[in-house]
């Protein structure tokens, strides 16, 4: 059974710090991974997928690794800003199945 | 559409009495998945469609619980008899594996309060 884990729970910076957030998964049989952005009383929205033969995925300020090897996958928030405040998920489909999601890690960036 | 439509956004209703939850998937999405969200809490797995096969009804928690899905068309979940414990936001998702990319895009979810 695949089980998620996100570390930290939490995590509060200063504006300008770069953010780094975990995510490790038991089985490295995985399909992608997924990394969503959840805001206060809204929906997921999908931030980075990378594909289980891809290292490394880019999106702007964001970059995701992943290691199928060692069942880790890393979010990295460059220059981060208070608007990046959220708690951040990171979900794992087998080739079929439901997506299997860590707790998250929730994010504020201070002023 | 454009993306997953969820309606109604927000819902009372009163303890004891049947509510119907809609998903509209994103066109062409064979998968479709429900999950619930409780406040302050992680996103919990109700229901997983996927095409024509049988769902995995695993997260259901009661048999008050029931979801239908015709084809790769609209979903409904209904919960019969509500409880104030069934009070969350409840989240639906769908994504397609296209070109072997496989990326789920959510809803806005459904705010069921059960008073």
């Amino acid at each position: 059974k695949q089980e998620v884990t996100q570390i930290p729970a939490a995590l509060s910076v200063p504006e300008g710090e770069n953010l780094v957030l975990n995510c490790s998964f038991t089985d490295s049989a995985i399909y992608n991974l997924q990394w969503f952005r959840q805001d206060p009383g809204k929906g997921l929205t999908s931030l980075l997928l990378i594909q289980s033969s891809q290292r490394e995925q880019t999106s702007g300020r964001l970059n995701a690794s992943l290691d199928k090897s060692s069942g880790r996958s890393t979010l990295y928030i460059a220059a981060s800003q208070p608007g990046d405040s959220a708690t951040y998920l990171c979900a794992v489909p087998p080739s079929w199945g439901k997506l299997q999601f860590g707790a998250g890690t929730q994010v504020v960036v201070t002023p | 559409g454009a993306g997953v439509s969820q309606s109604p956004s927000n819902k009372v209703t009163e303890k004891g009495k049947d509510v119907e939850l809609r998903c509209d998937p994103i066109s062409g999405h064979t998968a479709l998945y429900w999950y619930r969200q409780r406040l302050g809490q992680g996103l919990e797995f109700l229901i997983y469609f996927q095409g024509n096969s049988a769902p995995d009804k695993s997260g259901l928690p009661s048999d008050r619980f029931s979801a239908e899905r015709t084809g790769e068309s609209v979903s409904t979940l209904t919960i019969q008899r509500t409880q104030q414990e069934d009070s969350a936001v409840y989240l639906c998702a769908s994504s397609s594996r296209t070109g072997g990319i496989s990326e789920a895009f959510f809803g806005q979810g459904t705010r069921l309060t059960v008073v």
